[in-house]
């Protein structure tokens, strides 16, 4: 199994509708939780982080994490073409050799 | 956020040569630097992980003697990727997790801006 496990997609949204973008890890130890996402060629950006069970807004994107189910989600609201990316869902695990673990990733396209 | 400055942003280098790729954190102290390799179309994967002053910890499969790794500092990490070899190919990207002088708390992980290696 996985540590961080992603549906590779693509996803297919139409523009102004919820992008909802799904996460399952495996070590009950993780303990910090990152959304990035990933243009073609770039480097992962930041979009959001979060530790506490439960909902987390900024701005158009919502976290929610769920640690008894080990599962982590990403909704973007009013979608937009530029949202168009790889999502990459990546979990912190705190221990004698702390590291932060990534899913696959998964591909969202929103059609105009 | 926090800036995390990697250079070269590409690279071509011959067969059998070694190149240095350096990650640096501009405005906080880096106690913990990860480097990746990622292929085309495909999802980053964690090489090895380094904390300030110690050695790295390698990754399952990758070759330490390889892949290089310093973190002398707080603020640089180093990966050389010796004798390169095609295969070598990839995009590296350094990630850096350490505690904000501004803030007073460790800050998230950022990314630099990926090194585009090429070995012909």
């Amino acid at each position: 199994q996985k540590e961080v496990e992603q549906n590779s997609g693509p996803l297919s949204v139409p523009e102004g509708a919820i992008a909802s973008l799904n996460c399952t890890y495996s070590d009950r130890g993780s303990q910090s939780f990152f959304w990035y996402r990933q243009y073609s060629g770039k480097s992962p950006e930041l979009i959001m982080f979060i530790y506490s069970n439960g909902d987390k807004e900024d701005g158009r994107f919502t976290a929610q994490l769920n640690k008894a189910s080990q599962y982590v989600s990403l909704l973007i609201r009013d979608s937009q073409p530029s949202d168009s990316a790889t999502y990459l869902c990546a979990v912190f695990i705190y221990s004698s050799a702390s590291k932060i673990i990534f899913g696959s990733g998964t591909r969202l396209s929103i059609r105009p | 956020g926090a800036v995390v400055s990697q250079h070269p942003s590409w690279v071509i280098c011959k067969s059998g040569t070694s190149v240095k790729i350096e990650c640096r954190s501009l405005d906080f102290q880096a106690t913990t630097m990860f480097w990746y390799r990622q292929f085309p179309k495909q999802s980053l994967m964690l090489m090895a992980t380094s904390n300030e002053g110690s050695k790295a910890t390698y990754e399952q499969g990758v070759e330490k003697d390889k892949f290089l790794i310093n973190h002398a500092s707080l603020t640089l990490s180093t990966l050389t990727v010796t004798s390169a070899h095609p295969e070598d190919s990839s995009f590296y990207i350094c990630s850096a997790r350490g505690l904000s002088r501004q803030a007073g708390w460790y800050t998230e992980a950022f990314f630099g801006q990926g090194t585009r290696l090429t070995v012909v």
